[in-house]
């Protein structure tokens, strides 16, 4: 089955710095999602994206879905020690379904 | 404010077992997912379902099946446990508002030896 292009695998940063992270499809999405999971808990929706060239914020959060349809992005600024988990984008294809495509992850670690 | 659940947080069984895996949702969603878990490899769909009694396989329903007899509950079946169904399987639901009203369930780590 299809998966998404997610990078970085994992990253390491210090309390206070930004981070992004980013995906990308061959395939056009009709809408892109951004999920956290927490060590021992299951993925958590973060941010969904409707449409192309749309910018969403929730809080630190912020997430674009890319121009051609085909990518996104998830920034989070100012990161803090509880943002540590792994996140996930994932897409949801042209012509309804709600079966998704995952993309394979960002481990995320913040030093204090 | 419990949405939904899985009967097991931690499993372990032995080659050959079979094996049930059940996810309860107390949101009357229609849709009900299952997908693995494994590094580096994200979350892939095993099996999904829109309704009671329908299922359609996902992207690696080899080696599994499921049940949907009521609304709430969607059970994942290994016929004969495999080592290479060791992974963290994850069931999740999504009801008629679309993706937003998307929950998953904490997971159950499955271990085949």
């Amino acid at each position: 089955g299809q998966q998404l292009n997610q990078s970085p695998q994992s990253m390491f940063i210090q309390e206070g710095e930004d981070v992004s992270m980013n995906c990308t499809s061959s395939s056009i999405f009709n809408t892109w999602l951004w999920y956290k999971q927490d060590p021992g808990e299951g993925p958590v929706l973060l941010i969904a994206l409707y449409k192309a060239g749309e910018l969403t914020s929730n809080g630190r959060l912020t997430a674009q879905f890319g121009i051609t349809r085909k990518d996104s992005f998830l920034n989070i600024s100012a990161s803090i020690p509880s943002d540590v988990g792994i996140y996930f984008c994932a897409g949801q294809k042209v012509g309804g379904s709600e079966k998704l495509v995952f993309g394979k992850g960002t481990k995320l670690t913040v030093n204090p | 404010d419990v949405k939904v659940t899985q009967s097991s947080r931690y499993l372990v069984k032995r080659t050959g077992e079979k094996v049930f895996l059940e996810c309860v949702q107390d949101m009357d969603h229609e849709n009900m997912f299952w997908y693995r878990q494994d590094p580096g490899l994200g979350l892939r769909l095993i099996y999904f379902s829109y309704d009671v009694k329908m299922k359609e396989k996902g992207d690696i329903p080899e080696g599994y099946s499921v049940s949907r007899e009521k609304k709430e509950r969607f059970s994942l079946i290994l016929e004969s446990a495999s080592t290479n169904q060791t992974s963290m399987y994850l069931c999740a639901s999504i009801g008629t508002g679309g993706i937003n009203e998307q929950f998953f369930g904490p997971g159950t780590r499955l271990t085949v030896l």
